[in-house]
This record gives C-alpha cells, structure tokens and sequence, in this order.
C-alpha cells in the first residue's frame, strides 16, 4: 500500500516567519499536488510538480519534487494570516494514475 | 467557487435513517468521485464514475449506496450508517483522458463537502 507521509502534522507559528512542510513516500509518483483546505471548505488545489527536481514558485510559497519523485516540500515565506488551513499532498500513483492522499499538516499563523 | 457544489452541507442522522447527498458539477468534466474525510486520516477515495460507469469501489461498506444518473450528477445514499461514518464527504470532478491507452486523470476539482454526524 502506498503511504504519504506529512511532516509535521500541526504547525503554529507567528505571522512573518518562515516555515516548510514536507511530503515523503517510499514510493515513485507520476505527479505530485499540493492542495490547501479551509475549514468548511473542500480542498483547492495549489500547485502540481511533474519533473524530478522541480521547483514551482507561487508568490510566497515555493514547492520541490524530490529528485527520485518520492518526496516533496512546500515552503513559505514570510506567513500570513491567510497562509491559515490544511495542507495536503497528493501522489499520482504511477501506473494506476489514481492519486494517493498524504496524512495533512495543519497550519495556524497568528497575528 | 470551484464549480462543484453539495447539498445538504450539514446533516444529522440517526443510524436507522435513510438519506442522500448531492454532488452537481459545472465544469463538463467526465469523471466524479466520493472522498471521506475524518479527523486524524487520510483522504479516503471511496468511488469513482467515469462516463456515468462506476470504474471503482475501494471496498466501501454496502451502507453507502453511490448513484450516477449523468455526467453532471452524483448521488450518495446513506441507510443504517454507523457513527463512525460520522466524517467530512467530499466530491470531486475531473476530466479523464487517453494517453497512449493509458486513462489519465486531469486536476481534481472538490465541492465544499457534506459534514455527517450520525447519531
């Protein structure tokens, strides 16, 4: 069975630090997402790495596909209230091309 | 807005009624599914439809009942649930494509989710 694995699972921090969060498997994705949830709210996806080694950036957030696709980070710079929510990684199983959620980490950033 | 909607967003029930959630996408897309999300796990892919054909059941219990009269609707039908089904349901669409015979599955849209106590 394939496994996401995210670290860490709670995240505290105050507004204007910097903070990463990390997506790891001990198996090969196709592609890997990264979605955000607000309460109330279903998943919105954010970004989606294809490429060994990718490095996307979306304003304050910067996310990186391991070189081997089996692990991913999401790194932000500079929190802001906003930044507030779960965040989820999903693999695209390679060969079944049906996507794996990982365990969630949630962020709170505080004024 | 992600063009998938729910209906009801909250609901109560006891464990001998029966009820449905609603799952309507805007987006044309061919495929739809039915997540469960509950505290402390991870999202669980319980059905998919592709072209109103259901392609998978991950070994979802008979109490859930999945419909899919079209590609714009999805229904979920719920009797005699447990309260450990008490969790976060969500939708989501998608468009579904051949590459190289392969099904390939474009982004996932998701609704804003049906929160279900039972009692």
């Amino acid at each position: 069975t394939q496994l996401l694995e995210q670290s860490p699972q709670f995240l505290s921090i105050q507004e204007g630090e910097n903070l990463t969060v990390y997506c790891n498997s001990s198996s090969v994705f196709s592609s890997l997402q990264w979605y955000r949830q607000e309460p109330g709210e279903g998943p919105v996806l954010l970004v989606t790495v294809v490429t060994g080694g990718e490095v996307k950036k979306l304003k304050r957030l910067t996310f990186q596909f391991g070189d081997a696709r089996k692990d991913s980070s999401l790194h932000i710079t500079a929190a802001q209230t906003g930044d507030t929510g779960l965040y989820l990684c999903a693999g695209e199983s390679l060969g079944t091309y049906k996507y794996i959620f990982g365990t969630g980490t949630r962020l709170k950033v505080l004024a | 807005e992600t063009g998938v909607t729910q209906t009801p967003r909250h609901l109560v029930m006891g464990m001998t009624n029966k009820k449905s959630l609603k799952c309507e996408q805007h987006l044309g897309h061919n495929a739809m599914y039915w997540y469960k999300q509950s505290a402390k796990k991870p999202l669980e892919l319980m059905f998919v439809y592709n072209f109103k054909e259901q392609t998978e059941n991950n070994s979802v219990p008979s109490r859930f009942s999945p419909e899919c009269p079209n590609s714009s609707h999805l229904f979920l039908h719920l009797h005699t649930l447990q309260p450990e089904d008490s969790a976060l349901y969500l939708c989501a669409s998608s468009q579904e494509r051949l590459v190289a015979s392969d099904l390939r599955t474009d982004t996932q849209y998701f609704g804003p989710g049906t929160r279900l106590t039972v009692l």
